[in-house]
């Protein structure tokens, strides 16, 4: 079965790039999508079509791809940016398959 | 503003059945396709299925693991979205979200958290 490959652990300094990778082999054919959750909280997409940007979502956030890989950069970390962090894209069936989740770190 | 509301979670025995539904408010539900999520306790996302619009022809798609058991469907009359569960299993135990979107999921519900174990 399809699967999405991401570290499950990041850590930075508050005001430093963050940067998550995402490894999929049909992500050159299918877009991705980014997910914000923190504790107790329903997902938040931050990222969608590899590299847009939803209304309300910090500048801060932007998403790169680059062949089989995708990457969320979060520029000037804040510590409200702590949370886990999840990718997400379709297989050839149309199914959705998601990463198993980085959390971040800022400290 | 966009709300998506669920409703109906609970403790289940294995074996059981359950049914969830998701109310949608702030976009036209009626075009827009539907899927829920679930996210076991302290696990990621796993997706669970989906429905489109039926203007794409209202099919349903699922999960391999819930294939047989479960059944997404949508009353656009009424601005809501179904999950029927049946034979529940307790590695079905979750918190299960209702997202709207086609490629990803835009909008998001609270969750509702089902609970199977005897």
């Amino acid at each position: 079965s399809y699967e999405l490959t991401q570290p499950p652990s990041v850590s930075v300094s508050p005001g430093q790039t963050a940067r998550i990778t995402c490894f999929g082999d049909e992500l050159p054919k299918q877009y991705a999508y980014w997910y914000q959750q923190k504790p107790g909280q329903a997902p938040v997409m931050v990222i969608y079509k590899d590299i847009k940007r939803p209304s309300g979502i910090p500048e801060r956030f932007s998403g790169s791809s680059s062949g089989t890989t995708v990457t969320l950069t979060i520029s000037g970390a804040q510590a409200e940016d702590e949370a886990d962090y999840f990718c997400q894209a379709a297989d050839s069936s149309d199914s959705w398959v998601f990463g198993g989740g980085t959390k971040l770190t800022v400290l | 503003d966009v709300q998506l509301v669920e409703s109906g979670g609970g403790l289940v025995k294995p074996g059981g059945s359950l049914r969830l539904s998701c109310s949608v408010s702030g976009f036209t539900f009626s075009r827009v396709s539907m899927s829920w999520v679930r996210q076991a306790p302290g696990k990621g996302l796993e997706w669970v299925g989906r429905i489109k619009n039926k203007t794409e022809g209202g099919t349903t798609l699922y999960a391999l693991p819930v294939m047989g058991r479960f059944t997404i469907s949508r009353d656009d009359s009424d601005n809501r979205l179904y999950l029927q569960m049946n034979s529940l299993r307790t590695d079905d135990t979750a918190v299960y979200y209702c997202t709207a979107g086609g490629g990803g999921g835009s909008y998001w519900g609270q969750g509702a958290l089902v609970t199977v174990s005897s």
